[in-house]
Parts: structure tokens; C-alpha cells; sequence
């Protein structure tokens, strides 16, 4: 059964330095998404991407973030300048088209030191 | 403003008795309902969704959950469980008012199945 794919699994990071998480989507899918949980607390949308282009962000996403799919298969995660409050686990999720259902990776947690 | 409410923090129930994890929700329009599993250091896992239909929706694992418009509910249930279950489990909402399909997530429910 094909399934999303993230990596690394965990990243550690100083803060103030730059981040990429990585996404594999489910290869026919068209939507994508992450995600952000802060340990111990609910999921919380960031950012939505369709046809090469961000087609919604939450309040969370600033400037700091930025999301690409550089080729054909990865879709990726961004962050510039890290901080103390990145530290989360990032989930990244697609979908396909004709479907509501999103399908989810197994996370990246990131530490900021 | 679209959202869901997990009431529980924790629901502890005994291996084979059945279970109930709630989820209420508030929304604009028609609900589209979801719930997912996260196990430890795993990602979320589709469990199953409602959009129109039947108000019993069936999914993955043995688990089911009943779709109830005038209590604004949606929750998950399983006739016996298994100590397998024990899981972090997610009620999200579609966001209907946006155009991308994001979800809106409740706080969680942690189930613990107990031998």
C-alpha cells in the first residue's frame, strides 16, 4: 500500500539555523500538506500546496517558512531561522484528487537548542 | 469558525468491553468527519470518515463511529477492545471554509485498554 514518507525521523538543530524537512507524497496525489504538533498538543495546519503553489497558510506560517516541491516526488519543509518554539513534531500529508481523505507520514520531530 | 471538541483527555476501558472516544463538532454547512489513530513515534493513521450516507460509518480495525447531526456528535466505537488499541486518537473536521480541504484537529483523546 503506498504511503507518505518523511525524513529525517528526528532532527536536532541550534536555534537560529536553517531546517529542511523532507516529504515523499503518495506518487499520484495532487494536494499537499503539513502539519505541526507541539508536544502535547493538537495538530495544527501550516500550510496547503497545489500545482506548485501555496494555495493556503495559517497564521503560524511566516516568513520563516517556506515550502517547495523541487522535483516530481519531494515536497518539502523549510525553515529559515529557527527558533525555541519550532521544536515540534511535522507531519506532512497529501491527498488526491477526487477524495477528502488525508493521508499522513510518520512525522519528523524537530528540536531547537 | 469551524472546530471539534474532544472532551476527554483519557479513557481507560477494560480489554473486551466496548469503547466510546467523543468528538463534537461545529461547523458551517455539511460535516465532513474524520477520526485518526496516532500510535507512539508513528505518523496519524486514517481510521475512517463521514461524509454523507449512513449515520454508522465503518473503518479500519474493527472500529466504527456514529455520525449524530442534532447532538452535533461524532463518536468512535468499538464493541470489544483489545489492548492493541491503546492509542492517542484525533476527531478532525474539514474545513469548509476553506477552499483547500485542511483539516481542523480536537486535542486528542488518549485510550488506554487495560488487561
Amino acid at each position: 500500500e503506498p504511503e507518505v514518507t518523511q525524513t529525517p525521523s528526528h532532527q536536532v538543530t541550534q536555534m537560529g539555523q536553517e531546517v529542511i524537512l523532507r516529504c515523499v507524497p503518495i506518487s499520484n496525489h495532487l494536494y499537499f500538506y503539513w502539519y505541526r504538533q507541539i508536544l502535547g498538543q493538537k495538530v495544527e495546519f501550516l500550510v496547503s500546496f497545489y500545482n506548485n503553489e501555496i494555495s493556503e497558510k495559517s497564521e503560524i506560517f511566516d516568513d520563516q517558512f517556506s515550502v517547495e516541491r523541487p522535483d516530481g516526488s519531494n515536497f518539502t519543509l523549510k525553515i529559515r531561522s529557527t527558533k525555541l518554539e519550532d521544536s515540534a513534531m511535522y507531519f506532512c500529508a497529501s491527498r488526491g484528487g477526487q477524495t477528502d481523505t488525508q493521508y499522513f507520514g510518520p512525522g519528523t520531530r524537530l528540536t531547537v537548542l | 469558525a469551524q472546530s471539534v471538541a474532544q472532551p476527554e483527555d483519557q479513557v481507560n476501558v477494560a480489554e473486551g468491553n466496548p469503547l466510546t472516544v467523543k468528538c463534537t463538532y461545529s461547523v458551517s454547512g455539511n460535516p465532513y468527519l474524520f477520526w485518526y489513530v496516532q500510535y507512539p513515534n508513528r505518523g496519524l493513521q486514517f481510521l475512517l470518515k463521514y461524509i454523507t450516507g449512513d449515520n454508522l460509518v465503518k473503518g479500519s480495525y474493527g472500529f466504527e463511529a456514529e455520525f449524530n447531526k442534532s447532538q452535533t456528535s461524532f463518536h468512535l466505537k468499538k464493541p470489544s477492545a483489545l489492548v492493541s488499541d491503546s492509542a492517542l486518537y484525533f476527531c478532525a473536521v474539514r474545513d469548509g471554509a476553506s477552499g483547500t480541504y485542511k483539516y481542523i484537529f480536537g486535542t486528542g483523546t488518549r485510550l488506554k485498554v487495560l488487561a
